[in-house]
């Protein structure tokens, strides 16, 4: 079972909105990521959780705030999103945190920022 | 840091015909090198990796192919199908802990039936 679950599947939120998207494994994949995704681009990454803490911050706004509350469970809590923020946003999972490793990608959450 | 350049953008190949499509890496460190198939409104799927003690690698009628002198690497896709037609993505990565995915830009396949 190579399954990553998020929720929600679409989101649409106000600038002035706080939510939260969530994304859960059961593979025992010890590393957690976060992507954004814009239309007709790659995906970027965001945070990387490496065995329930966070390793890797690629800059992101504070308006972005990842958790790991444990090793099956990231949430990435939004508040004061902007326009522009409106992407896809992946979840993923692999084993361990080496690059060597398969990256699998859940179905993602589309966020709209009105 | 590591940059990987994917060509073509787009791609347009008659059903039965070959596909092909390939990027080039910057660092020499990077060491696993997985495609990913992206459908519409879909979760990019691995579809085929390759590690760097590999020069090629078949999966029915998907191919990787890896030159790590040059730094580059292909995906061929043989005997295309209509259900081929997706955004396809290159990526590199080193297998130490800096473990960022650097992806390709990606390819626009189209499998005209």
């Amino acid at each position: 079972d190579t399954e990553v679950t998020q929720t929600p599947k679409h989101l649409v939120m106000g600038m002035t909105n706080k939510k939260s998207l969530k994304c859960e494994q059961h593979m025992g994949h010890r590393a957690m990521y976060w992507y954004k995704q814009k239309a007709k681009k790659p995906p970027e990454l965001m945070f990387v959780y490496s065995y329930e803490k966070l390793s890797i911050n690629e800059s992101v706004p504070s308006r972005f705030s990842p958790e790991c509350p444990n090793s099956s469970l990231l949430n990435l809590h939004l508040h004061a999103l902007q326009p522009e923020d409106s992407a896809l946003y992946l979840c993923a999972s692999s084993q361990v945190p080496t690059g060597e490793n398969t990256i699998y990608f859940g179905e993602g959450s589309w966020l709209t920022v009105v | 840091g590591e940059n990987v350049e994917q060509h073509p953008s787009t791609l347009s190949v008659q059903e039965g015909d070959s596909a092909v499509i390939k990027c080039t890496y910057s660092d020499s460190a990077s060491n696993y090198f997985p495609w990913y198939k992206q459908e519409l409104g879909k979760r990019p799927q691995l579809i085929i990796d390759i590690r760097s003690n590999v020069g090629e690698k078949k999966d029915q009628r998907i191919a990787v192919t890896l030159n790590k002198t040059a730094k580059h690497f292909s995906l061929h896709i043989t005997e295309t199908q209509p259900e081929d037609s997706a955004v396809y993505f290159c990526a590199a990565s080193k297998g130490d802990s800096s473990y960022k995915l650097i992806f390709g830009s990606g390819t626009r396949l189209l499998v005209r039936p």
